[in-house]
């Protein structure tokens, strides 16, 4: 079975502070994993994928299989990343499954 | 980036009666459409996978009589919530990729909710 755990309901951080989101998965195979969040009012949207290798908008998860996590990061945290963030991991059944999400609320 | 709309919204409606939601991809074709249904303060939970063109794909305790899944062309895919009951409220989610299974990214829809009285 795959499963996505995001310990942290509730990220609050200072506008200007270091963020990293938790995500931790269970897999057996090679899974792919993924980053999604979701702006207030808005819809889901993919932010970042382990394959792409890339930043958005100053966020950066690297995949460590030894640890199986996929941690997404931000160095200074900025007021418009205030959102909810989940984490998903598809495997090759082809599923994607998400994890409870973490609501990051950045303050002055 | 491409554009998946759900319509209603949100909608009311009297136990016992059924609810069709639609989900459209309005700038691409969707080969692969999902349904999801998110609790309050819970993560989204896969209902069902539909390819056009073939019956849908229900995940295991999805009840496929009860949640009627048609994806008749490669832009719509409708959820229908038959005989609906209260605990059948809920927020239900529709994501759309232009590749078969979940291999491309997911396009997702506003999400529609359902209240049963």
């Amino acid at each position: 079975a795959q499963r996505v755990t995001q310990p942290e309901k509730l990220l609050s951080v200072f506008k200007g502070a270091p963020v990293e989101l938790k995500c931790n998965y269970s897999y057996s195979g090679s899974p792919e994993l993924f980053w999604y969040v979701q702006y207030s009012r808005q819809r889901l949207q993919l932010l970042l994928r382990h394959i792409s290798r890339e930043s958005i908008k100053g966020f950066t998860a690297d995949l460590n299989k030894g640890e199986t996590s996929f941690h997404l990061k931000k160095p200074f945290a900025q007021e418009e990343d205030s959102a909810m963030y989940y984490c998903a991991l598809t495997g090759t059944a082809s599923k994607l499954t998400f994890g409870t999400g973490t609501r990051l609320q950045v303050t002055l | 980036g491409a554009v998946v709309s759900q319509h209603p919204s949100w909608v009311i409606c009297k136990s016992g009666t059924s609810v069709k939601i639609e989900c459209r991809s309005l700038d691409f074709q969707a080969t692969t459409m999902f349904w999801y249904r998110q609790f309050p303060k819970q993560s989204l939970m896969l209902m069902a996978t539909s390819n056009e063109g073939s019956k849908a794909t229900y995940e295991q305790g999805v009840e496929k009589d009860k949640f009627l899944i048609n994806h008749a062309s490669l832009t719509l895919s409708t959820l229908t919530v038959t005989s609906a009951h209260p605990e059948d409220s809920s927020f239900y989610i529709c994501s759309a990729t232009a590749s078969r299974g979940n291999t491309g990214e997911l396009f997702f829809g506003e999400g529609s909710r359902l209240t049963v009285l």
